[in-house]
């Protein structure tokens, strides 16, 4: 399997609802982040797991939780967003000490 | 921290022209430097990238060409065809994990 998966494609909540986002690799990478992308801008670094260990928060609010449980598998638990939260949100991984990202399909959301 | 610029916003060329994307960055410290491409509502995907230790790389109709010295790298795309259409996107890196984007361009190429 050569790709990154992400679910759900397209995501509606509002601002009092918890959800969460889903992104899973069986590439063996062993890095994986999470972008944030608005219209027509370049996709914005939130957070980068290594070795399912939380290394880089670009000071992304707290209405936003990573979690990585294991190396294939990396989930964004949304709480409380505004409506300016609605982005496509990408997941990438990569291999350990390789800078070459991988992205998937991403996931829109919207938020109400 | 890094900083990547990226030139013009816009390009729109004929099918069967050549296509070039201007970056230039500002930390010196960078030294990997990949280019996506992004097609509407489709994924980020990698079309080619260079390392620091590297002047210029070829793949078929793309390459990709360093001058570490004056700090700017450059996409080029020959012999362009309509399925180019699409956002470029530079990017520049330090390190393993932190990618810094330039703000994109749009090409777009008439048949």
């Amino acid at each position: 399997d050569t790709e990154v998966t992400q679910t759900p494609k397209h995501l509606v909540m509002g601002m009092t609802n918890k959800k969460s986002l889903k992104c899973e690799q069986h590439m063996g990478h062993r890095a994986m982040y999470w972008y944030k992308q608005k219209a027509k801008k370049p996709p914005e670094l939130m957070f980068v797991y290594s070795y399912e260990k939380l290394s880089i928060n670009e000071s992304v609010p707290s209405r936003f939780s990573p979690e990585c449980p294991n190396s294939s598998l990396l989930n964004l638990h949304l709480h409380a967003l505004q409506p300016e939260d609605s982005a496509l949100y990408l997941c990438a991984s990569s291999q350990w000490r390789k800078e070459t990202q991988y992205f998937g399909p991403g996931t829109r959301l919207l938020v109400l | 921290g890094e900083n990547v610029e990226q030139h013009p916003s816009t390009l729109s060329v004929q099918e069967g022209d050549s296509a070039v994307i201007k970056c230039t960055y500002s930390d010196s410290a960078s030294n990997y430097f990949p280019w996506y491409k992004q097609e509407l509502g489709k994924r980020p995907q990698l079309i080619i990238d260079i390392r620091s230790n590297v002047g210029e790389k070829k793949d078929q109709r793309i390459a990709v060409t360093l001058n570490k010295t004056a700090k700017h790298f450059s996409l080029h795309i020959t012999e362009t065809q309509p399925e180019d259409s699409a956002v470029y996107f530079c990017a520049a890196s330090t390190g393993f994990q932190k990618l810094v984007f330039g703000t994109g361009t749009r090409l777009l190429v008439s048949p």
